[in-house]
């Protein structure tokens, strides 16, 4: 199993959806996890952390499942700039120093 | 406010040349990363530094060789670059563990080799 999967999409909705993307982890110690958003030929930027069950910020809400190893991304009322690909991501590697990514769920915001 | 800066932004290289990517960030921060993100896929870690004096393989190092100069600086060497290292190339930096993981991206450098 990967360490990080996420569904690559793409998911093409109308503006004022909602959509939810999943995560899923390999490894149950993970404490924290990361949505990062990209856009095309752009570098990576944080959109959330999410270090317990869940967080919310306006528009975003990113949840937490421990027991089935999976974070969730849900996005309301979508807005055409939502168009961008979402990273999922989880600390990896020796002490859990290093950054694994997902390979990314693109979303296509249509008019 | 410059945060990650990487340079060169894009380079041509023939096979077989060799070139260094610079990376410095100015956060303070103990981690850096360079990944390298091929066409249509997500990012892949190729080197990683816990802090300065360390650095750590990741999922594709093959090809490549890091050097932590010091705390603000990471720099990643192709010595005999292939077509196969065709790829946009970003370096990051983090703090370490909790709330100071989150990782802060340069611009990336987009390298082509012929």
């Amino acid at each position: 199993r990967k360490e990080v999967e996420q569904d690559p999409g793409p998911f093409n909705v109308p503006e004022g959806a909602t959509v939810a993307f999943n995560c899923t982890y390999s490894n149950s110690a993970s404490q924290s996890f990361f949505w990062y958003r990209q856009d095309c030929r752009k570098e990576p930027k944080l959109l959330m952390s999410v270090y317990s069950s869940g967080n919310e910020d306006g528009r975003f809400t990113a949840q937490l499942n421990r027991a089935s190893q999976y974070i969730s991304l849900l996005i309301r009322d979508s807005k055409l700039s939502d168009s961008a690909t979402y990273l999922c991501v989880v600390p990896s590697g020796t002490g859990r120093r290093a950054l694994t990514f997902g390979s990314g769920t693109r979303l296509q915001v249509q008019p | 406010n410059a945060g990650v800066t990487q340079t060169p932004k894009f380079q041509v290289l023939k096979t077989g040349q060799s070139m260094t990517l610079q990376c410095a960030q100015d956060m303070n921060h103990n981690s850096m990363y360079w990944y390298r993100q091929d066409p249509g896929m997500g990012l892949r870690l190729i080197y990683y530094s816990a802090s300065e004096g360390t650095t750590d393989k990741g999922e594709v190092p093959n090809g490549y060789n890091v050097s932590r100069l010091n705390k603000r600086e990471f720099s990643l060497r192709l010595e005999s670059a292939a077509p196969s290292q065709t790829s946009v190339y970003f370096c990051a930096s983090s703090g370490t563990g909790g709330m100071r993981s989150e990782a802060f991206f340069g611009q990336g450098t987009r390298l082509t080799v012929v």
